[in-house]
C-alpha cells in the first residue's frame, strides 16, 4: 500500500530562517511521482513541485529546493530565508505508477502547518 | 486558473439530510476528483471518475455517492449526513484530457460543510 508522512505537525520559524519540511513515503512501485502542495491561509491548493523516482537530483527553484533520497524514501523541501507568505500548510504527495491504468489519483501526506513570524 | 467551480462553497446542514455538493469544470478534462481534507488526515480521496458515467471509489467511499452525467460535472452526495462528514471538500481535475499521466492536479476552492 502507498502510504505518505509528514511527521512534523506544525514548524514556527522566525523570518529569514531556513526551514526545512520532512516526508517520508512508501510504496511498493519501481515508479512513482512525488509531489508538493502548498496550501495558504486562503485556503486553496497550490501545486509546487512534481519528481518522479528516476530523478535523483536535487531542484532548486529560487528559495525553495527540494532533495529526494530514494534510499530513504525521503523527499525534503526546504525554503531558504523563510518569509511570512511562506506561512501556510505544505502537503506531500505520491502518485501511482504511470501507464494505461493510471487514474492520476494522489495520495497525501497528513500536511505541515508553517508559520513564519516577523 | 483552471476553470473548476465547485458549489455551494459553505453549507451547514442536519443530520440526516441529503447534501449535494456540485463540481463544474470548463476545461473538457476527462478526470475528476473528490477529496476531503480534514485535520490530521490531510487530503484523502472520496470518488473519482474517468468519464461520464464512469466513476470509482477512493479510499474514505463511505457514506458518499457520486455522478457524473456530463463531461463537465461531477457531484458528490452525502445521502443522510452525519457528523463525521463535516470537513471541506476538494474538487480536483488532471492536467491531461485523455489517460492521465501522474500529472498535477487542479483543485477548486474548496466546500466548507458542516453537520449538525
Amino acid at each position: 500500500a502507498q502510504k505518505v508522512t509528514q511527521a512534523q505537525t506544525e514548524i514556527s520559524v522566525v523570518e529569514k530562517e531556513d526551514v526545512t519540511l520532512d516526508c517520508v513515503y512508501e510504496t511498493r512501485d519501481t515508479t512513482y511521482y512525488l509531489f508538493w502542495y502548498k496550501q495558504p491561509p486562503s485556503g486553496e491548493l497550490v501545486f509546487l513541485i512534481r519528481r518522479n523516482s528516476f530523478d535523483e537530483q536535487n531542484e532548486i527553484s529560487g528559495r525553495y529546493s527540494w532533495n529526494f533520497q530514494k534510499s530513504t524514501s525521503s523527499f525534503n523541501f526546504t525554503i531558504t530565508a523563510s518569509q511570512v507568505v511562506d506561512s501556510a500548510v505544505y502537503f506531500c504527495a505520491l502518485s501511482e505508477a504511470p501507464g494505461s491504468g493510471n487514474t492520476g489519483k494522489l495520495i497525501f501526506g497528513q500536511g505541515t502547518t508553517l508559520q513564519v513570524k516577523p | 486558473d483552471a476553470g473548476i467551480t465547485q458549489s455551494p462553497r459553505h453549507k451547514v446542514t442536519e443530520t440526516g439530510t441529503p447534501v449535494t455538493l456540485r463540481c463544474h469544470q470548463t476545461e473538457n478534462h476527462r478526470y475528476m476528483y473528490w477529496y476531503r481534507q480534514d485535520p490530521g488526515h490531510g487530503l484523502r480521496l472520496i470518488h473519482y471518475s474517468y468519464g461520464v458515467k464512469d466513476t470509482d471509489k477512493g479510499e474514505v467511499s463511505d457514506g458518499y455517492s457520486v455522478s457524473r452525467s456530463k463531461t463537465e460535472d461531477f457531484l458528490l452526495t452525502l445521502e443522510s449526513a452525519t457528523s463525521s462528514q463535516t470537513s471541506v471538500y476538494f474538487c480536483a481535475i488532471s492536467e491531461r484530457n485523455g489517460p492521465p499521466s501522474p500529472g498535477e492536479l487542479f483543485f477548486g476552492e474548496g466546500s466548507r460543510l458542516t453537520v449538525l
